[in-house]
């Protein structure tokens, strides 16, 4: 199992432009989560999912869109990039089997917005 | 207010003993869980340990623990036996709520630095 990917691991952008930043995972999770992690704090987050075709919007959705075709994928959109938008942007699947829940996180993101 | 407390920014460990780093938590939500994550000076996110509101049992995970005392709203992590590997950044979070209406929320974080 590759786990929780993310692609692309690094991305500038300028003020304005849009992107997509995509997160797959292989384990048929249902819950998926995007969070945000401004330097030196704890993460936010931004949108989560718990199935296919059903999401919904976190602490700090604005400016951010999400879709949710597929179990496997969760992409994030970014339109009308903004410089408060320059972070590092973690996406998460979890496991729930009964009443434990097991998180796991892809590599990051890490997005300048310029 | 907040909604996870963390009061130590940073704590020492002398390798091999045991540690707690502190977390207390605000909800008034019956239903809620609870997370503890480490994060390395690589910048990946571990997931470390998880409790439930209605679980009566403190989560164990390995060198892990989670010391839950619900009529305090505390939620305490033990790293027994404390490796320099563990050297890191630990981030106590909540989740209220279950499927719709899910608020997630972390605390400050506190580094931990563990002494040969």
């Amino acid at each position: 199992n590759a786990g929780v990917t993310q692609t692309p691991k690094f991305r500038i952008l300028k003020i304005g432009q849009s992107m997509t930043l995509q997160c797959t995972q292989d384990m048929n999770h249902n819950y998926m989560y995007w969070y945000r992690q401004d330097p030196g704090m704890g993460l936010k987050l931004i949108y989560y999912s718990v199935g296919a075709g059903i999401t919904d919007k976190g602490e700090v959705p604005n400016g951010y869109n999400v879709s949710r075709s597929t179990t496997e994928d969760f992409p994030l959109r970014l339109e009308l990039a903004a410089p408060s938008q320059t972070s590092v942007y973690f996406c998460a699947s979890s496991s729930i089997t009964g009443t434990q829940e097991t998180q796991y996180f892809g590599p990051g993101t890490r997005l300048l917005v310029l | 207010a907040q909604k996870i407390t963390q009061t130590q920014p940073g704590m020492f460990v002398q390798e091999k003993e045991a540690v707690t780093l502190d977390c207390t938590y605000d909800t008034s939500d019956q239903s809620y869980g609870l997370f503890w994550y480490k994060q390395p000076s690589s910048g990946e996110m571990i997931f470390l340990i998880y409790q439930g509101s209605y679980d009566e049992q403190n989560a164990t995970e390995g060198r892990y623990s989670l010391n839950f005392q619900k009529a305090r709203k505390s939620a305490n992590l033990v790293i027994s036996a404390s490796q320099l590997g563990d050297s890191a950044m630990y981030f106590c979070a909540m989740r209220e709520g279950m499927n719709y209406g899910q608020n997630f929320v972390f605390g400050p974080g506190t580094r931990l630095s563990v002494l040969p």
